[in-house]
């Protein structure tokens, strides 16, 4: 079975902090994703990364970079959190295996900025 | 621009009668079209998903869902539902030959099955 880990399930941060978030998956997948999730608002893309160093924005990348320097680890960085980044934050990988190869996700983490 | 809609925020069933949450979808092109279920406190599994063929899909736990291109739907269905079913349900969609591998979800239903 695929698995997606995170590194922490609940996180409280400081205003102004910088926080990284880490997200490891095993199945030796291409593509990884960043979404945050919000009630009502369903989940939205942060960023995604299709190989090791390469990295695109998604529809929300506004206070958040990444890094991906092995092709198991992707990263979420808050430069300078603040209280709007508070969240539920999930990360998922996907194969290149066919166009139709669905999302696994982790656990996910809940941040609350204070 | 791709997007996905699910009109009801939430869903009301009781045990062992058939439930039904709805999706429909607007792509460019022939859509990949995904169901999941998040749990309280989880990440999102997934459920099934439709790339081509046969309309009715049939994927997790007893979950279907159709596929109607002329509606542009793809509602999620079990016949009989358990209590057990309470979650989370997001439907998602890719465009075919979309590169990016970006998929586009719902707001999301919560479905609550009551004994």
């Amino acid at each position: 079975d695929v698995k997606v880990t995170q590194s922490s399930r609940y996180l409280v941060k400081r205003t102004g902090e910088k926080v990284f978030l880490e997200c490891v998956q095993d199945m030796d997948h291409e593509n990884m994703f960043w979404y945050r999730q919000d009630p009502g608002l369903g989940l939205r893309l942060i960023y995604f990364s299709y190989d090791v160093k390469m990295k695109e924005k998604g529809d929300i990348p506004e206070g958040y970079s990444v890094s991906r320097e092995k092709k198991e680890r992707f990263s979420l960085i808050l430069e300078s959190a603040s209280t709007n980044q508070t969240s539920m934050y999930l990360c998922a990988s996907s194969s290149l295996a066919g166009g139709g190869s669905e999302q696994y996700f982790g656990p996910g983490t809940r941040l609350t900025v204070t | 621009a791709q997007s996905v809609a699910q009109p009801e925020d939430q869903v009301n069933v009781a045990e062992g009668n058939p439930l039904t949450v709805k999706c429909t979808y607007s792509v460019s092109g022939n859509p990949y079209l995904f169901w999941y279920v998040q749990y309280p406190n989880r990440g999102l599994q997934f459920l099934l998903k439709y790339i081509t063929g046969d309309n009715l899909v049939k994927g997790s736990y007893g979950f279907e869902a159709e596929f109607n291109k002329s509606q542009t739907s793809f509602h999620l269905k079990k016949p009989s539902a358990l209590v057990s079913d309470s979650a989370l349900y997001f439907c998602a969609v890719r465009a075919f030959g979309d590169s990016s591998y970006k998929l586009i979800f719902g707001s999301g239903t919560r479905l609550l099955v009551r004994p």
